[in-house]
Formats: structure tokens, sequence, C-alpha cells
């Protein structure tokens, strides 16, 4: 089964508003990946966290990967109608190129 | 560049048939995996391919699901028998030891009925 717990399962914002998304995981992992899936599609990558503590940004984007080694978040600024969708944490198992996904919080911004 | 390519995008099969999908990665990748995603779920590996040798296919049921990756590239996933609990979608996605994460194709939404 899964390991990673991500809350909240769902959110609903108004357009503009900021967002915040959070991951847990009962093991330590050496990389964080979170994705994003749009209705219909595959999952696509947005931000990979490397190091304990590294903080990183794609646009809008800021996700950071805590000090434990157990926790990630993810934050959309301003958020616009197309980042309605479903965002992903994953972890990559050492020396396994093994993706191990949370269950996903959905994302609905009303206009 | 192509992205990982699926097919079907859907289908609908009755339980106890078979039913097939088709995956062709994106060029160069030299692993592919399998997952399975269930409504409101993230995606479960299902099975894992280096090249041709499936190195991770401990979640693969394997009285009814096979798999294979012939010449290390393209790929297919078989149900046979299918079940009513298989209705899901069969992501296929692909990598690069040189590219930290995995691309995913649209993958198959099937429905047992």
């Amino acid at each position: 089964g899964q390991q990673l717990n991500q809350s909240p399962q769902s959110m609903f914002i108004q357009e503009g508003e900021d967002v915040s998304m959070n991951c847990t995981s009962s093991s330590i992992f050496n990389t964080w990946l979170w994705y994003k899936q749009d209705p219909g599609e595959g999952p696509v990558l947005l931000i990979a966290l490397y190091k304990a503590g590294e903080l990183t940004s794609n646009g809008r984007l800021t996700a950071q990967f805590g000090i434990t080694r157990k926790d990630s978040f993810l934050n959309i600024s301003a958020s616009i109608p197309s980042d309605v969708g479903i965002y992903f944490c994953a972890e990559l198992a050492v020396g396994a190129q093994k993706l191990v996904f949370g269950q996903g919080t959905r994302l609905t911004i009303n206009p | 560049e192509a992205g990982v390519v699926q097919s079907p995008r859907y289908k609908i099969i009755e339980k106890k048939q078979p039913v097939a999908f088709w995956c062709n990665p994106i060029s160069g990748h030299n692993t592919l995996y399998w997952y399975r995603q269930n409504l409101g779920q993230g995606p479960e590996l299902l099975i894992r391919y280096e090249n041709e040798e499936a190195v991770d296919d401990s979640q693969l049921p394997k009285d009814r699901f096979s798999a294979e990756r012939l010449k290390g590239v393209d790929s297919t996933l078989k149900i046979q028998p299918a079940e009513l609990g298989d209705s899901a979608v069969y992501l296929c996605a692909s990598s690069h030891d040189r590219v930290v994460g995995a691309f995913f194709g649209q993958g198959t939404r099937l429905t047992v009925v």
C-alpha cells in the first residue's frame, strides 16, 4: 500500500487565492516529486526536490523538501483556472527508480 | 519529441474477457513502468522494466495479469480474464537513468461490466 499522506484531500478556492498542500511520509526518502494530473491525462512532473531543506520554484509554484526528509509542501500563488486538477506528491525510492504516489489533492477554483 | 503513447484510450469489456494495452515509451528511455490508478487514488506500480527485463513485478497479480517488453522498447499489458475490480486507468510511463522522475502517457481507461 501507499506510504504517503497528502492533505488536504480536496480544496475549493477563489481565483487569485494562494494554495498550500503538503505530503508526509512514514519513511525517509531522498527525492520528492510533485506531479499534476489534468482530467483524462497522465500526471505531469512539476517540481523535483533532492535535498533536505531545498526550496524550489517553477513559476507560481514553490515546493520545499522538509528538514526531517519525511515531508514536503507545495504552494501555488495567485491561482488561475488552469491550476485546476489533482496534485500528487511522489517519492523516489533510493536506488530503485520506483515512484510511490500519495493519494492526491484535488484543487477546484471558482472564477 | 513525442511523449509516451498509449492505446487504446478507452476500453469497455465484459467480465471474464481478455484485454490488452499497448505502450510506446519516449525514444531512448530504458525504464518503462505500468501503473494502475483507481478512482480517487494515486497511481500504483504494477511492473517496472529496465530495458527488456522486468525488475520489479511484485505488485502484478500474476494469476491474471501479464506483461512483456519485446526488444526493450514497446510494451503490452494483458489481463485475462478481466474482473469487475480491474476497472481503472492503466498508465504507462518511461524514464531515463539521467533524468529524475517519469513521463506518463495519457492512460487507458478500462471499464469492466
